[in-house]
């Protein structure tokens, strides 16, 4: 059975203070490793995908790296909008197309 | 490009009273999934479409829940009868094919069972 862990649960950063969230996986056949951002009320909204290790992408002040176990959600001098939660979900095993989310890490940032 | 629409945004029922969500989709994508998810925890697929047949609904309690997509373009899921346990948002998401798998998400639903 695929399995996700995220980790912190939770972040508190101030801003300007540059972290990392964690994302370990189990999966068979990864076929990709997604990350969204959900604020509050909203529904998930789509940042990366990642499709084999060692492969990186960047989007303003975040940056999303794989490994064959773990993928890697690096945020650099963060502002206080970029509070929320952030999903991973990786794709693959036998069921095509369906993502398996993580419990989520709740990325607060103080001015 | 309009996104991914649901109605209603809220619900309140009494336990073993039924509801009914409603999705329609991006225009133009083949596929659509909905998903459950319980406050603290990341979204569960309920249900997955291909065009307007089921690819997966392995994790669907059938018992109680239903989906359908006819025409292959908006898509229903519903409770009857609702359980305490089935407070919580209730997910659509859309996608051009099962191939490039990018899934494209709904504002929810917010169920609460009293």
């Amino acid at each position: 059975e695929d399995q996700v862990t995220q980790s912190p649960e939770a972040l508190r950063l101030q801003e300007g203070e540059s972290s990392s969230l964690n994302c370990s996986y189990t999966v068979s056949g990864l076929r990709g490793l997604f990350w969204y951002r959900q604020d509050p009320g909203k529904g998930p909204e789509f940042l990366f995908t990642l499709y084999s290790a060692g492969e990186e992408k960047e989007k303003e002040r975040l940056k999303a790296t794989l490994t064959k176990k773990e993928s890697f959600l690096h945020i650099t001098a963060p502002k206080p909008e970029d509070s929320a939660t952030y999903l991973c979900a990786p794709s693959g095993g036998t069921s095509y197309g369906k993502l398996t989310f993580g419990q989520g890490t709740i990325l607060t940032v103080h001015p | 490009e309009a996104g991914v629409a649901q109605s209603p945004r809220y619900k309140i029922i009494e336990k073993r009273q039924s509801v009914a969500f409603w999705c329609n989709p991006i225009s133009g994508h083949a596929t659509l999934y909905w998903y459950q998810q319980i406050l603290g925890q990341g979204p569960k697929l309920l249900i997955q479409f291909q065009n307007n047949g089921v690819v997966d609904d392995s994790q669907l309690p059938k018992d109680r829940f239903s989906a359908e997509r006819l025409k292959g373009v908006d898509s229903t899921l519903k409770i009857q009868p609702a359980k305490l346990e089935d407070s919580a948002v209730y997910l659509c998401a859309s996608s051009l094919e099962v191939a490039t798998n990018t899934q494209y998400f709904g504002p929810g639903t917010r169920l609460t069972v009293l």
